[in-house]
C-alpha cells in the first residue's frame, strides 16, 4: 500500500482544466513532485517544488500545495496528457521514498 | 545531457538473484540519489532504494532484508541485487536520479524528485 493516495482514475473534456490530488501525512512537510507515464514508457517529471517544471514540459501543467495534500492541475488539457500521473516525495521520516498509486487520466 | 543506461538479465527462475545495473552519462555522480524503481505489470511505481556517491544506502523496509544497493564511482555506475526472487518480483525496473532541496522562507521546506530515468529493464521470474 501506498502513503500517498491518488484516486486511481479521472477524466477530463478536452481542452477543460482538471486536478489530480495526492494525499499523505509526508506531504505536510514535503512538497510532492509528479510523473507522467504514458503506456511502455518509462516516468517523465513534470513537477517539482513549489510549482517549477522540467525544460520542454508545457506550461498547462502546474503544481500546488495545501495541508496533507498536493494538487497537480492540468490547464486545457490536451489529447497527448492521455497517460497515468503518480505523485511522489520522501517520507516524513526522510528516509524512504514513496509514491502514489496513480491516477489514470482519460481525455474525452 | 545525463543519461542513465541500465541493463541486466531479463529471465530468472525462482531462487536466483537479480543484478542490475546502471551506468550514468554526461553528468556528476556525487550529489545525488541513485535509486532503483519497479513497476509490476498493470501496476503503480514502486521504490525499492537508493544509494549516494558515498555509499550510504536506503531501502524500501518490504524489500530490505533481499536487497542490496552498491556503486562503483570509479565507472559511475551503481547496481541493484535482489536475492531469492519469486514471481512477485517480475516488473519492469528502473534506475533513476534523485535530488533534495528545499524553498520557503524562513523554515525552508523541502522536496525530492527523480529528473531522470533509465528507460527500463523487463525482468521476469519464471520456472
Amino acid at each position: 500500500s501506498s502513503e500517498l493516495t491518488q484516486d486511481p482514475a479521472v477524466s477530463v473534456a478536452l481542452g477543460q482544466t482538471v486536478r489530480i490530488t495526492c494525499q499523505g501525512d509526508s506531504l505536510r512537510s514535503y512538497y510532492a513532485s509528479w510523473y507522467q507515464q504514458k503506456p511502455g514508457q518509462a516516468p517523465v517529471l513534470v513537477i517539482y517544488g513549489k510549482n517549477n517544471r522540467p525544460s520542454g514540459i508545457p506550461d498547462r501543467f502546474s503544481g500546488s500545495s495545501s495541508g496533507n495534500t498536493a494538487s497537480l492541475t492540468i490547464t486545457g488539457a490536451q489529447a497527448e496528457d492521455e497517460a497515468d500521473y503518480y505523485c511522489n516525495s520522501r517520507d516524513s521520516s526522510g528516509n524512504r521514498v514513496v509514491f502514489g498509486g496513480g491516477t489514470k487520466l482519460t481525455v474525452l | 545531457q545525463v543519461q542513465l543506461q541500465q541493463w541486466g538479465a531479463g529471465l530468472l527462475k525462482p531462487s536466483e538473484t537479480l543484478s542490475l545495473t546502471c551506468a550514468v552519462y554526461g553528468g556528476s555522480f556525487s550529489g545525488y540519489y541513485w535509486s532503483w524503481i519497479r513497476q509490476p505489470p498493470g501496476k503503480g511505481l514502486e521504490w525499492i532504494g537508493e544509494i549516494n556517491h558515498s555509499g550510504s544506502t536506503n531501502y524500501n523496509p518490504s524489500l530490505k532484508s533481499r536487497v542490496t544497493i552498491s556503486v562503483d564511482t570509479s565507472k559511475n555506475q551503481f547496481s541493484l541485487k535482489l536475492s531469492s526472487v519469486t514471481a512477485a518480483d517480475t516488473a519492469v525496473y528502473y534506475c533513476a536520479r534523485g535530488l533534495e532541496n528545499s524553498y520557503g522562507y524562513p523554515i525552508p521546506r523541502p522536496y525530492y524528485y527523480m529528473d531522470v530515468w533509465g528507460k527500463g529493464t523487463t525482468v521476469t521470474v519464471s520456472s
